[in-house]
């Protein structure tokens, strides 16, 4: 079993939608969950990070963890066609990421 | 402005050459980090190194070799030992204090064997 498992996609969504990105994960050990955004060629970047369980929200963003069902998400409202990307999650085994494959998010106009 | 570098972009290579992959950080962080990714695979760890002059095995770190002289720079060698090169290889850095290990990730390397 992958220590961080994720749909890979791809998810089509059309402009406007809610979109919900999903990750499952087999060790409860560690705190810190974070999520990245991929665009096409380049290196991920940072969308926010969230600490043990709860939710935390950045403008259209919000991550949510339930660490007793081990399930992590990703909610972004009013989805726009630049969020067309990959999305990976990633737990923090406290000197390394362990990363999901990505969701690879498709937002039409 | 403070980042990543990561050099060359894009890079060619014939069978049973090594190559070298250059990556700077001037964020003043403690932990570099490399990433090969491949289609459907996500990021695998090839190594990570959290202070100068010392470095650890990631999760595919045969036919890869790194070194760590200065804080600033983390290169890695791709040998003729790895069976299959062609990737986006992507290094990464981090404070590598207490609390939540956030990455800040380059732009990325394209290795292509002919």
């Amino acid at each position: 079993q992958k220590e961080v498992e994720q749909d890979p996609g791809p998810l089509s969504v059309p402009e406007g939608a809610i979109v919900s990105l999903n990750c499952t994960y087999s060790n409860s050990a560690f705190q810190y969950f974070m999520w990245y955004r991929q665009y096409s060629r380049k290196g991920p970047e940072l969308l926010m990070y969230t600490y043990s369980s709860g939710n935390k929200e950045d403008g259209r963003f919000t991550a949510q963890v339930d660490k007793s069902s081990k399930y992590i998400s990703l909610f972004i409202r009013d989805s726009q066609p630049s969020d067309s990307a990959t999305y990976l999650c990633a737990r923090d085994n406290t000197d390394k990421l362990i990363f999901g494959t990505g969701t690879r998010l498709q937002v039409f106009p | 402005d403070g980042g990543i570098t990561q050099s060359p972009k894009y890079l060619f290579r014939k069978e049973g050459q090594n190559v070298t992959l250059s990556c700077e950080q001037n964020l003043n962080h403690d932990a570099m980090y490399w990433y090969r990714q491949d289609p459907g695979q996500g990021l695998r760890l090839i190594y990570y190194s959290q202070i100068v002059n010392d470095f650890q095995k990631g999760d595919i770190a045969e036919g890869y070799s790194v070194s760590r002289e200065k804080k600033e720079s983390f290169p890695l060698t791709v040998t003729s030992a790895q069976k299959n090169p062609t990737a986006f290889y992507l290094c990464a850095s981090s404070p590598g204090h207490s609390g939540a290990n956030v990455l800040t990730f380059g732009a990325g390397s394209r290795l292509t064997v002919l």
